[in-house]
């Protein structure tokens, strides 16, 4: 399709295991952004990629979080340690080049929910 | 620090009338722009409209308008003509003119279109 594409959809792990979440952007768009939602609430930023780096990563919560854009398409969000407060939608947005002044639209997926038992 | 405040957490409204969605928001930045999206039951959020702070005019799009108040900094969501489809959460939401989406969100309203 040509929306943003996030897989697993759904993902349950025990506590203290590592979990991997994938971004799939729209063809052609250089950013990306990952945002964390938990029940109840509206998304909270965790970090946004410009092509391949990482230009802000001040959402992440610590240092079990990391994420990656390798080539500057995919994007990889990775957990290590799993808590279970860590449980939440994870949701994956891009939008087409960033401009001085950002009046675009972000183009998010259905999102990965993450279940910590 | 940015935030917004969504005091509505449930609308309901007949289809066919029109339904506003109060926002109210706090910054310290001089120039940020103001955001609503739609979040239907599949998940995935839809960005519905946007106005920037120094914009005169009020935004709309289609049956969306944005009734942007700012000396009360108020972004009111105005859903005209409500349909069936319209039924999900709100949600409003800012950011400074950096140049990217890092975006503050409000926990949202839910709106029910009745028949």
């Amino acid at each position: 399709g040509a929306g943003v594409s996030q897989t697993p959809s759904n993902k349950v792990t025990e506590k203290g295991k590592y979990v991997e979440l994938r971004c799939d952007p729209i063809s052609g768009h250089t950013a990306l952004y990952w945002y964390r939602q938990s029940l109840g609430q509206g998304p909270e930023f965790l970090i946004y990629f410009q092509g391949t780096g990482a230009a802000d990563d001040s959402g992440l919560p610590n240092d079990r979080f990391f994420a990656v854009r390798p080539e500057g398409s995919v994007s990889t969000l990775k957990i290590q340690r799993t808590e279970r407060g860590d449980s939440a939608v994870y949701l994956c947005a891009s939008s087409p080049f960033r401009r001085e002044v950002d009046t675009g639209e972000l183009f998010f997926g259905e999102g990965s929910r993450l279940t910590v038992l | 620090a940015q935030k917004i405040t969504q005091t509505q957490p449930g609308m309901f409204v007949q289809e066919k009338e029109a339904v506003t969605l109060d926002c109210t928001y706090d910054t310290s930045d001089p120039s940020y722009g103001l955001f609503w999206y739609k979040q239907p039951s599949s998940g995935e959020m839809i960005f519905l409209i946007y106005q920037g702070s120094y914009d005169q005019q009020n935004a709309t799009e289609g049956r969306y308008s944005l009734n942007f108040q700012k000396a009360r900094k108020s972004a009111n969501l105005v859903i005209s003509a409500s349909q069936l489809g319209d039924s999900a959460m709100y949600f409003c939401a800012m950011n400074s003119n950096t140049g990217f989406q890092k975006l503050v969100f409000g926990t949202g309203t839910r709106l029910l279109v009745s028949p």
